[in-house]
């Protein structure tokens, strides 16, 4: 186990609806970056978060949105669900922006979109 | 968008034998990992090589990087049934956004006893 937590492990919604998606770092770790996995797909990037910042974002609408606490878990907001949206979510901490750094991942977050 | 291929998509192997797998990008990185997936599960960290390095192992794994050709290979040596997963290569480059890390599309290994 990598000290990664997510929550929920499986969602389903329906289409329009919102979603938020959590995840507890890595103790120490102050970065957390959040991917999409599509069936059969690599994991691609969403965001990252760096002490409570965003320090990058990857091709997605702004309908994806996150969130850092000051203990540095994290949020993934998905507002207007549509069918695509259906994937793996996973959360990844690191330690100072992870650069040269091992990324630790959670379990994932399985979404169904109805 | 997927940073690089992995080559082949799919391996079948038998235990006790050596699995190679390759990963092929397109941009300039700092440095190249690679990861394991269980089952749709999350990634586990295998190996970390840096621009600067072309070759590194840990235990059954032999990671080598050719920075001229944009390739990296990863060996696995001595297959057991519990390698079966999927390894994804992923990289980290000054012109990607934060340190996101881009992953290739993955190669399933099939170990069988």
């Amino acid at each position: 186990e990598t000290g990664v937590t997510q929550s929920p492990t499986h969602l389903i919604k329906t289409r329009g609806q919102q979603v938020t998606l959590r995840c507890s770092s890595q103790s120490g770790h102050n970065t957390v970056s959040w991917y999409q996995q599509a069936l059969g797909q690599g994991p691609q990037f969403i965001f990252q978060y760096y002490r409570e910042e965003e320090n990058g974002r990857g091709n997605f609408p702004p309908r994806f949105s996150g969130l850092q606490f000051p203990n540095y878990s994290s949020e993934l907001n998905v507002n207007a669900l549509e069918l695509d949206d259906s994937a793996l979510y996973l959360c990844a901490s690191s330690l100072d922006g992870g650069e040269g750094t091992e990324a630790f991942f959670g379990q994932g977050t399985r979404l169904t979109v109805v | 968008s997927q940073q690089g291929e992995e080559d082949p998509q799919a391996l079948s192997i038998q235990e006790g034998e050596n699995a190679t797998m390759n990963c092929s990008y397109k941009t300039s990185i700092n440095n190249l990992q690679w990861y394991r997936q269980n089952s749709g599960r999350g990634l586990v960290h295998l190996i970390l090589i840096r621009s600067n390095e072309r070759e590194k192992h840990s235990g059954r794994l032999r990671v080598t990087l050719d920075t001229s050709k944009k390739s990296s290979s990863l060996l696995i040596t001595a297959s057991r049934a519990a390698d079966t997963a999927s390894y994804f290569c992923a990289t980290d480059g000054a012109d990607q956004a934060g340190t996101a890390l881009i992953f290739g599309k993955g190669t399933t290994l099939s170990v069988s006893s």
